[in-house]
């Protein structure tokens, strides 16, 4: 099977604009999952996606925002960027509850 | 919510020696703790994982022991190889969705 993809790999943005990020997810997988990695937050979980509902969310603002279509491909939305959301973000995918999670390769963005 | 801590935050040992590294957490509800490895410019990848009714799973030099009165758990690789030079990332889940939580990541260097 083919693993997780994400793109774009690299978006340079400015602050005020927004960004939309995409995860393709193992084929049969229907959770997805966001998070955001910086090198001194490490892991922060953003939200989950199960059967085009999100089913969990983390402690981000309101900018943060995601979606999951019916094929089970997810993106993610962070409006009015601010220079603290330079991270790497990567997506998740598992076909289901406590089972292993597989990563993307992770959208690097880079807000000046 | 759940808190995950992992210590040491930075780890170097000698090729051929063992590393040991801790984490604890902090809501009982959780049931399922994985372990995953990033190297340098890569995703991370489950290692090894282990379940709230088993106290201990050895995967080759790699394993993982769970203390679930203590509410940690820890990660032992023996013989470490250079290739072993990562970024470790424990991680605890309720079981009540895909709602992991990372602990901040420990850097292994293996020195040759």
């Amino acid at each position: 099977k083919a693993g997780v993809t994400q793109t774009p790999r690299y978006l340079i943005k400015t602050r005020g604009q927004q960004v939309t990020l995409s995860c393709s997810p193992i084929s049969g997988h229907r959770s997805v999952s966001w998070y955001q990695q910086t090198p001194g937050q490490g892991l922060q979980f953003l939200f989950e996606y199960f059967s085009e509902t999100q089913r969990n969310k983390g402690n981000f603002p309101g900018r943060f925002s995601g979606r999951q279509f019916s094929n089970s491909r997810s993106e993610m939305n962070v409006s009015t960027l601010e220079l603290g959301d330079s991270a790497l973000y990567l997506c998740a995918s598992s076909p289901g509850r406590n089972v292993e999670q597989f990563f993307g390769p992770g959208t690097r963005l880079t807000v000046l | 919510g759940e808190n995950v801590e992992q210590h040491p935050s930075t780890l170097s040992v000698q090729e051929g020696d063992s590393a040991v590294i801790k984490c604890t957490y902090s809501d009982s509800a959780s049931n399922y703790f994985p372990w995953y490895k990033q190297e340098l410019g890569k995703r991370p990848q489950l290692i090894i994982d282990i379940r709230s009714n088993v106290g201990e799973k050895k995967d080759q030099r790699i394993a993982v022991t769970l203390n679930k009165t203590a509410k940690h758990f820890s990660l032992h690789i023996t013989e470490t190889q250079p290739e072993d030079s990562a970024v470790y990332f424990c991680a605890a889940s309720d079981g009540y969705g895909q709602n992991f939580v990372f602990g901040p990541g420990t850097r292994l260097s293996v020195l040759p």
